[in-house]
């Protein structure tokens, strides 16, 4: 079956600082989403990308769809606390939203 | 206030004995999904339901029972055939599960712990 992967697992960043992090799926995707869940809480909607090569910004968040809608990357730049938390995406095949095991970031102030 | 609400947060319960989590939604969403969420891990479907009265099995959907006899509600039933039930169990739901854009709305969650 599909499977999406996720890396890295954990990403620690130092305040100010950007990184990123990567899905890879099996399979092609119809859609890929990025959920973000802050500790003790739940996954909460950021964004969908749908076209090859798509890219979408949001303030510090910038969102890559792969040109073989096989792989997305999610790019934060100039880290701050409220970035903690755990990034998952998740692909949409055959109308089955697959989760990746997520990226959890933390934040060294 | 519109969301989903699942009840209780936590809940403890004996092995051997089955245990029902609830789900209800007032955003008039068509289709409710249920995942499990394990330490380390992505979220797992456990079944989803696109319409009343009807639901289908996910990728684990083992050890588990759902019914969906109205639009607002989707209760998971954790039974005691499911060999490794503590878990963060996450209710959501979608407008519409056959469209293009079908971002996931998530309830607050319901941990359980097996004793």
């Amino acid at each position: 079956g599909q499977q999406v992967m996720q890396i890295p697992q954990y990403q620690h960043v130092q305040e100010g600082e950007d990184f990123t992090t990567y899905c890879n799926s099996s399979t092609t995707l119809s859609n890929i989403q990025w959920y973000k869940q802050r500790p003790g809480g739940h996954p909460v909607f950021l964004i969908q990308l749908v076209k090859s090569g798509e890219v979408k910004k949001q303030k510090r968040l910038t969102f890559q769809f792969g040109e073989a809608k096989k792989n997305s990357s999610l790019h934060i730049t100039a880290t701050q606390t409220t970035d903690v938390g755990t990034y998952f995406c998740a692909g949409l095949n055959d109308y089955k939203l697959s989760f990746g095991a997520g990226t959890t970031v933390t934040v060294r102030a | 206030d519109g969301g989903i609400t699942q009840s209780p947060k936590y809940l403890f319960r004996k092995e051997g004995q089955n245990v029902t989590l609830s789900c209800e939604q007032n955003l008039n969403h068509d289709a409710m999904y249920w995942y499990r969420q394990d330490p380390g891990q992505g979220l797992r479907l456990i079944y989803y339901s696109q319409i009343v009265n009807d639901f289908q099995k996910g990728d684990i959907a083992e050890g588990y029972s759902v019914s969906r006899e109205k639009k607002e509600s989707f209760p998971l039933t954790v039974t005691s055939a499911q060999k490794n039930p503590t878990a963060f169990y996450l209710c959501a739901s979608s407008i519409e599960r056959r469209t293009a854009y079908n971002e996931q709305f998530f309830g607050p969650g319901t941990r359980l712990t097996v004793l």
